[in-house]
């Protein structure tokens, strides 16, 4: 069973440059989420949609968009990189908030 | 504000040991609680939950006693492996809402 998958594993960025972080689940969640991970922090919340056509501002959103067109797929992009952004990406998705998240295997980004 | 957090970053076991990490959570409204194991290069993968109207679960190996009195949850894993070492986080939720994150407990198992 695939769950979650996140494409690319690895990035290297310029700063200005812009990206789009894939991921898609195939356990029909309604609920998506895209988490940063940082040296000595929890994850933190970036966006979320509780379904397709919906998405919402979590706890850091600035410089992130995403979008939900499918149940399946839920893009996160980066505008214009900035150093304060290398982390690493976790995109998660379950039944609905208040449930079990499962999550991606990560994508580890650099912005230089 | 409310914070989900760890009492220790690290802990270092003897294989075969018992283990105990602690997560402190200062939410009273937090119905929902999950223990996750991280290790190095992958995603956070699901070990046990607990909701609160319960005050321990077992799993294969693992079980998470919750104290709502004192807001304390605990994860135990018995005959601790070299497999176990990993970094161990709990998260909580509160009345739906996003799921908040400790930042995590590293576990190392001496062989």
């Amino acid at each position: 069973n695939a769950g979650v998958t996140q494409t690319p594993k690895f990035q290297v960025l310029k700063t200005g440059q812009s990206m789009t972080l894939q991921c898609a689940q195939d356990m029909n969640h309604e609920y998506m989420s895209w988490y940063r991970q940082d040296p000595g922090m929890g994850l933190r919340l970036i966006h979320y949609s509780v379904g397709a056509g919906i998405t919402d501002q979590g706890e850091v959103p600035n410089g992130y968009n995403v979008s939900r067109s499918t149940t399946e797929d839920f893009p996160l992009r980066l505008l214009s990189a900035a150093p304060s952004q290398t982390s690493v990406y976790f995109c998660a998705s379950s039944y609905g908030s208040g449930n079990t998240i499962y999550f991606g295997e990560g994508s580890w980004l650099t912005v230089v | 504000g409310e914070s989900v957090g760890l009492h220790l970053p690290t802990l270092s076991v003897q294989e075969g040991d018992n283990s105990i990490i602690n997560c402190a959570y200062s939410n009273s409204a937090s119905d929902y609680f999950i223990w996750y194991k991280q290790e190095s290069g992958k995603g956070p993968q699901f070990i046990i939950d607990i909701r609160s109207n319960m005050d321990k679960r077992q799993g294969q190996r693992v079980t998470v006693l919750l104290n709502k009195t004192v807001k304390h949850l605990s994860l135990q894993i018995a005959a601790t492996q070299p497999g176990d070492s990993a970094v161990y986080f709990c998260a909580e939720n509160s009345n739906n809402n996003d799921m908040r994150f400790g930042a995590g407990t590293r576990l190392t198992v001496k062989p």
